[in-house]
């Protein structure tokens, strides 16, 4: 079973707010796991990787690991409103495939 | 630049009419894939290559046919089109295979097939 899950939102923050956006996999054997940003008509665009357990800083991004509970989350910190995008939740087993969920789409409030 | 160069950005086109968008990359990367996006479904993989004349089918293949004959260029091809495939569709690519390095999109291609 290959499902990624991800609550498509929207999901509303005010600008200056910490936006929270989860992720859960169903494949135990996932390896690897990235976050993309997508503005719409645009093309998807590489934000955060994360491969081992934990916490996973990037300036105002967090990436956070649960491979035991298969969840995989991103924080942004001080939320702007260039920040409002769909942002998409990638697993990949180790294989030849990334498989994505289908997005959450962010809008950050001025 | 490092980049991804798809195109057309936009087609129309009609029912059985043989087409074929390119992509090209010129960052020598391994692997390559085809995306296709719908609203709703996310990004679902067509077909993938892990290098020259190596190529595999991803989740829904069906109607679409690619090549890598060089390593920079992955066209795909859709033989008879159909309304079903209408989409907006990627090409990306990688590294390494498995996406394990992340994936660089090209810009997009918006098919509609009438």
């Amino acid at each position: 079973q290959k499902e990624v899950e991800q609550n498509s939102g929207p999901l509303s923050v005010p600008e200056g707010a910490i936006a929270s956006l989860n992720c859960t996999y169903s494949d135990r054997v996932s390896q690897s796991f990235f976050w993309y940003r997508q503005y719409s008509g645009k093309s998807p665009e590489l934000i955060m990787s994360i491969y081992s357990n934990g916490d996973k800083e990037d300036g105002r991004f967090t990436a956070q690991l649960n491979k035991a509970s298969q969840y995989v989350s991103l924080l942004i910190r001080d939320s702007q409103p260039s920040d409002s995008a769909t942002y998409l939740c990638a697993v990949t087993p180790g294989a030849n495939n990334l498989f994505f969920g289908t997005g959450t789409r962010l809008t950050v409030i001025p | 630049e490092a980049q991804v160069t798809q195109n057309p950005r936009y087609l129309i086109t009609v029912t059985g009419k043989k087409l074929t968008v390119t992509c090209s990359q010129n960052m020598n990367h391994e692997y390559m894939s085809w995306y296709r996006q719908d609203p709703g479904l996310g990004l679902r993989q067509i077909y993938y290559s892990m290098n020259v004349e190596v190529t595999d089918k991803g989740d829904v293949p069906e109607g679409y046919k690619v090549s890598r004959k060089e390593k920079r260029n992955f066209p795909l091809i859709l033989e008879s089109p159909s309304p079903n495939q209408t989409s907006l569709y990627f090409c990306a690519s990688s590294a390494r295979q498995g996406g394990n390095y992340g994936y660089t999109f090209g810009s997009g291609t918006r098919l509609t097939v009438v």
